[in-house]
């Protein structure tokens, strides 16, 4: 089962930011939030992830709280083409260990 | 190039068929893996294989066979279909060592069984 909480949809106006929160207050200290979208049914795409300190690149930036408990993904000016769902996902920093999805967040960017 | 390509990336068949789809990635990862997306959108792990060796297999029914002959291939066979096979189902690859864990995924093959 997954291991967040996300709300089930949002919305945002295009060049505005958008900010996605998810809980995983069951978070242990070997394990790393990463965040994950789907463009309509394409296959997932991989966005940021972090332990503790927050990170930014290209994509997003991600805020992650001092107890680690919540985190959001702040994508800086919405476009139209980031309309999708976003995946929050807790993982053991290990390569080769399988993602669990949860429901992700519907996220809807309009003009 | 593609990084992860799967085919057929449409799939339509009858009931009580056998048939397979394929995965290849570039990327020189030790790690592949199938994910099935239901009617619900919700994806769900089925196998992983490192370096050829199943990893997962998640209670996935036995007419799900996975085969890799090779860590650059992870093909999915699936006997005797059902109507409740129909879905969209994923490859993905990630590095099975070192410090990146960034998975890359596949366009996606849809299955639909009638």
């Amino acid at each position: 089962d997954a291991k967040t909480t996300q709300p089930p949809s949002m919305d945002c106006a295009e060049g505005r930011a958008a900010n996605l929160p998810c809980n995983h207050s069951t978070i242990s200290g070997n394990e790393y939030v990463y965040w994950y979208r789907q463009i309509h049914s394409q296959g997932p795409q991989y966005i940021i992830h972090g332990l503790k300190n927050n990170e930014t690149n290209e994509m997003a930036s991600l805020i992650i709280t001092e107890d680690r408990k919540s985190s959001t993904l702040i994508l800086p000016h919405a476009t139209l083409r980031d309309t999708a769902v976003y995946y929050c996902i807790v993982r053991v920093y290990q390569a080769g260990t399988a993602l669990i999805f949860g429901k992700g967040t519907t996220l809807s960017v309009s003009s | 190039d593609t990084a992860v390509s799967q085919t057929p990336k449409y799939l339509v068949t009858q009931m009580g068929n056998d048939k397979s789809i394929k995965c290849e990635q570039n990327l020189g990862h030790d790690t592949m893996y199938w994910y099935k997306q239901d009617s619900k959108k919700f994806l769900k792990i089925m196998f992983s294989y490192n370096n050829k060796e199943l990893i997962i297999n998640e209670t996935v029914p036995n007419r799900f066979s996975p085969k890799s002959p090779d860590k650059a291939h992870l093909n999915l066979h699936i006997n005797s279909l059902e109507l409740g096979d129909s879905a969209v189902y994923f490859c993905a690859s990630s590095p099975g060592t070192g410090m990146n864990t960034e998975a890359f995924f596949g366009q996606g093959t849809r299955l639909t069984v009638v």
